[in-house]
């Protein structure tokens, strides 16, 4: 149990473009996601949490505008990359909670995006 | 504001060896604190998780052990093998989202 998938696995864009990413629950419900980026060599950075039905609560220093995200379902997520660059170029990472487990509320995680931006 | 900080940064050794990855956090405050994989190019793998009331857990060949007050855990892993060699992230919740650590970058040399 406690699947959660991404989509898509990698993408390749040009700069200017704007990239969407799922990140979907499949075996259970969240009410929270989380995404995370992670740079060549770098740990995980959270950029924002995401709450169903409510906006994203964003990191200090993540524009909102740029990284737009949608949690329109207990099982979805998305997260949209808006006139990407270069520097966006990075590993997105999803991360749901379960709300059916227990007090201790374990971050399940995605395989993750790779997103190229040329 | 928590910090996590993994050390050593890298490590390699030889099969068969056993070995120690280390992890302290500045806030003893957590609910939690897990450790995962994390192989090249790919996603996080869970391997294991301690709740702040435990003191240490064990999955197979590995043993993460919690010392909350003091604010550092570490994760041994024992007889190395070469499929071992990943980077090893270590995470800690408390009210906030998981926080990571750098990783340490290991090496099994067969």
């Amino acid at each position: 149990g406690a699947v959660v998938s991404q989509h898509p696995s990698w993408v390749i864009c040009k700069s200017g473009t704007s990239v969407k990413i799922e990140c979907r629950s499949l075996d259970f419900q969240a009410t929270t996601m989380f995404w995370y980026r992670q740079f060549p060599k770098q740990s995980l950075m959270l950029m924002a949490t995401s709450n169903e039905g409510s906006k994203a609560t964003y990191e200090q220093g993540v524009e909102k505008d740029k990284f737009l995200i949608n949690h329109a379902s207990l099982t979805l997520s998305t997260l949209t990359v808006t006139s990407a660059h270069p520097e966006d170029s990075s590993f997105y990472i999803c991360s749901a909670r379960d709300v059916q487990t227990s007090s201790y509320n374990e971050q399940f995680f995605g395989p993750g995006t790779r997103l190229t931006v040329l | 504001k928590q910090e996590v900080t993994q050390i050593p940064a890298a490590l390699s050794v030889p099969e068969g060896e056993n070995l120690v990855l280390n992890c302290s956090f500045t806030d003893s405050a957590i609910y939690n604190l897990q450790w995962f994989r994390q192989d090249p190019g790919k996603g996080l793998t869970s391997l294991l998780l301690i709740q702040s009331s435990q003191r240490e857990q064990t999955s197979g060949r590995l043993n993460a052990s919690l010392d909350k007050s003091s604010g550092r855990s570490t994760l041994y892993i024992a007889a190395s093998q070469p499929g071992d060699s990943a980077t090893y992230l270590c995470a800690v919740r408390g009210n906030t989202p998981l926080v990571f650590g750098k990783g340490t970058r290991l090496s099994v040399i067969a």
